[in-house]
């Protein structure tokens, strides 16, 4: 079964700092990854999708890694700014084809501070 | 927009009452899926559906079933609610360029 964990479950940073969300998964038979945003009391929000086959994505101040055989994603966000601020999910898709299920970590709640 | 609109936003039922939530897509999607989310338990597949004419239990699926009326749209009903019903309830849809979530039913059961 896979199992996503996501560390740490909280941060908080100063506004202009970079920083780094990590995912780690057990099952390393991933057809893609994907992270997510969630703001408080709304859904989810995709952010960046990589593929099994990809090593990272960009998209903004956004870069996501994937290193599938060590089980390990990671989110680096430059330039951290308050509007960042949210819950940053991470969920693994572990069969090819379009029925396949995501199975998601529980999140880090990120907070960055003026 | 494009995307999965979720009805209703916000519902309180009492214990043993009935409801359905209901899921509609535009994005001309196959798959599509019901989530629920607690804190500190992530979100947790409930049923999914393959293509219209198809459903599958997930992790979670006692207390609950679904119909995938059409392709557009994927329908959750609760027979009778109980408090460990209390949760977020996510619709979602998906192909090979990942998914798409709603926005959310956030579902009180006293």
């Amino acid at each position: 079964k896979q199992e996503v964990t996501q560390i740490p479950a909280a941060l908080s940073v100063p506004e202009g700092e970079n920083l780094v969300l990590n995912c780690s998964f057990t099952d390393s038979a991933i057809y893609n990854l994907q992270w997510f945003r969630q703001d408080p009391g709304k859904g989810l929000t995709s952010l960046l999708l990589i593929q099994s086959s990809q090593r990272e994505q960009t998209s903004g101040r956004l870069n996501a890694s994937l290193d599938k055989s060590s089980g390990r994603s990671t989110l680096y966000i430059a330039a951290s700014q308050p509007g960042d601020s949210a819950t940053y999910l991470c969920a693994v898709r572990s069969l090819a084809g379009t029925a396949s299920k995501l199975t998601f970590g529980t999140g880090t709640r990120l907070q960055v501070t003026l | 927009n494009a995307g999965v609109t979720q009805t209703p936003k916000f519902q309180v039922l009492k214990t043993g009452q009935s409801m359905t939530l209901q899921c509609a897509q535009d994005m001309n999607h196959n798959s599509m899926y019901w989530y629920r989310q607690d804190p500190g338990m992530g979100l947790r597949l409930i049923y999914y559906s393959a293509s219209e004419g198809t459903t599958d239990k997930g992790e979670v699926p006692n207390g609950y079933n679904v119909s995938r009326l059409n392709k557009r749209e994927f329908s959750l009903r609760l027979e009778s609610a109980a408090p460990s019903q209390t949760s977020v309830y996510f619709c979602a849809s998906s192909e090979a360029d990942g998914y798409t979530f709603g926005s959310g039913t956030r579902l009180t059961v006293v």
